[in-house]
């Protein structure tokens, strides 16, 4: 059972919008409005930043965002900061007795 | 305040068996969807198991047959029971509480727990 697909690294400028994208199947992203988005900074835990697709905890700044379009879901950082350099995961609900499947983590460099 | 602290983690011979705990507290375990996560080092996060509220659970095809997870009541505590231990295990395990979406995200971590395979 493989993993969602994501970008391995991605970078930008402060100030800038960057996008990292998700990619699974029609059983899992695709099939599902359960697919969340976590930041994890070295030797940290992980933290919650956007579930079922697009909805923010309290908590978590409006520059993140969260979208999905077919078996793709996407995480949005807008204004980047120099705080938003992590380690970013998707997950999302499969349909099998895997519950949850991550991707595989996408490094954010802020430039 | 939510917190969540896991402990019984360490250094354990391939084959071996390992129990992790979660002590909880701000919240009760039974009324929550509880699961374990692991990160081996320098790689990324795998969901492990599940503790419905109603008792229900669930695992990873790679650790069904060889984890349990459980929890006291009493002590307010979510258990990780490991056996037959493969190198393949060595991770940092997290216990983690659902937020929002029946059990399929994790709103609340602990600072985790490290458990090494090795001979």
């Amino acid at each position: 059972q493989s993993a969602l697909t994501q970008p391995a690294s991605v970078s930008g400028s402060p100030g800038q919008s960057i996008t990292i994208s998700c990619t699974g199947t029609s059983s899992d992203v695709g099939g599902y409005n359960y697919v969340s988005w976590y930041q994890q900074h070295p030797g940290k835990a992980p933290k919650l930043m956007i579930y079922e697709v697009s909805n923010r905890p309290s908590g978590v700044s409006n520059r993140f965002s969260g979208s999905k379009s077919g078996n793709t879901a996407s995480l949005t950082i807008s204004g980047l900061q120099a705080e938003d350099e992590a380690d970013y995961y998707c997950s999302s609900k499969r349909s099998s007795a895997t519950h949850v499947v991550f991707g595989g983590g996408t490094k954010l460099t802020v430039l | 305040e939510v917190q969540l602290v896991e402990s019984g983690g360490g250094l354990i011979q391939p084959g071996g068996s390992l129990r992790l705990s979660c002590a909880a507290s701000g919240f009760t375990v039974s009324s929550n969807y509880m699961s374990w996560v692991r990160q081996a080092p320098g790689k990324g996060l795998e969901w492990v198991s599940l503790l419905y509220s109603g008792g229900s659970t669930y695992y990873a095809d790679s650790v069904k047959g060889r984890f349990t997870i459980s929890r006291d009541n009493s002590k307010n505590t979510l258990y990780l029971q490991m056996n037959s231990l493969r190198a393949e295990d060595t991770a940092v395990y997290y216990c983690a509480r659902a937020g929002y979406s029946y059990g399929y995200d994790f709103e609340y971590w602990g600072q985790g727990t490290l458990v090494t395979v090795s001979s």
